[in-house]
């Protein structure tokens, strides 16, 4: 079935470095791919998203990669900042005929002053 | 002005009451959602409605009952109410369908069942 997952749970970066958050999808039908950020006590936040045409997008400091032919998708984030420090979710929708968005299991990012 | 209002915030019950959690969208979405979050930050679609009708239904038991009175309300209805209750559930919305279109949180409703 389908599922979406991420490498590593929890990543741990000092101030000003650049961030990457993995994650990989197995259902290659997926055509739309979107990064969440989840703060303590909040609900999940749009940060960027993609779509399975291109393989690369950028936002302000976010840079989202996708790689089809392997089904990984991964978030960069520059110069991070504590206010970055949340967890991080990739989600797919499943393209089927309920066009859900499947999420993965998140990733919390750290950041060391 | 918040996009998507869910009420109450926090929520402590007994077990074997009846419950419910309210959702408004002031973003004239057409679709709207509530998800489930466990303990491990682990995020689940429960339903979708697409202008007022059930698209989605995951599984979810009967107890569990959403209600859309308009396309900018989902309520969600729990009945006899179960420890394995507890959760953080979100509810959601999006223009139609999840392709393509930016699903936007409420806060999220903490659902404690003791």
């Amino acid at each position: 079935g389908e599922s979406v997952g991420l490498h590593l749970p929890t990543l741990s970066v000092q101030e000003g470095d650049n961030s990457i958050i993995n994650c990989a999808y197995s259902n290659s039908a997926s055509d739309y791919f979107i990064w969440y950020k989840q703060e303590s006590g909040k609900g999940p936040q749009f940060i960027i998203d993609i779509r399975s045409n291109m393989d690369k997008r950028q936002g302000q400091r976010v840079t989202v990669l996708l790689n089809k032919t392997v089904k990984h998708l991964s978030l960069q984030i520059a110069a991070t900042q504590p206010g970055d420090s949340a967890v991080y979710f990739c989600a797919e929708t499943d393209n089927g005929a309920t066009n859900k968005l499947i999420f993965g299991t998140g990733t919390l990012l750290a950041v060391q002053p | 002005d918040t996009a998507v209002s869910q009420t109450p915030k926090y929520l402590v019950t007994q077990m074997g009451n009846d419950k419910s959690i309210k959702c408004e969208q002031n973003l004239g979405h057409d679709t709207m959602y509530w998800y489930k979050q466990d303990s491990k930050k682990f995020l689940k679609i429960m339903f979708s409605y697409n202008n007022k009708e059930l698209i989605i239904n995951e599984t979810v038991p009967n107890r569990f009952s959403p209600k859309s009175p308009d396309k900018a309300h989902l309520n969600l209805h729990i009945n006899s109410l179960e420890l394995g209750d507890s959760a953080v559930y979100f509810c959601a919305s999006s223009r139609q369908g999840a392709t393509g279109n930016t699903i936007y949180f409420g806060e999220g409703s903490w659902l404690t069942v003791v």
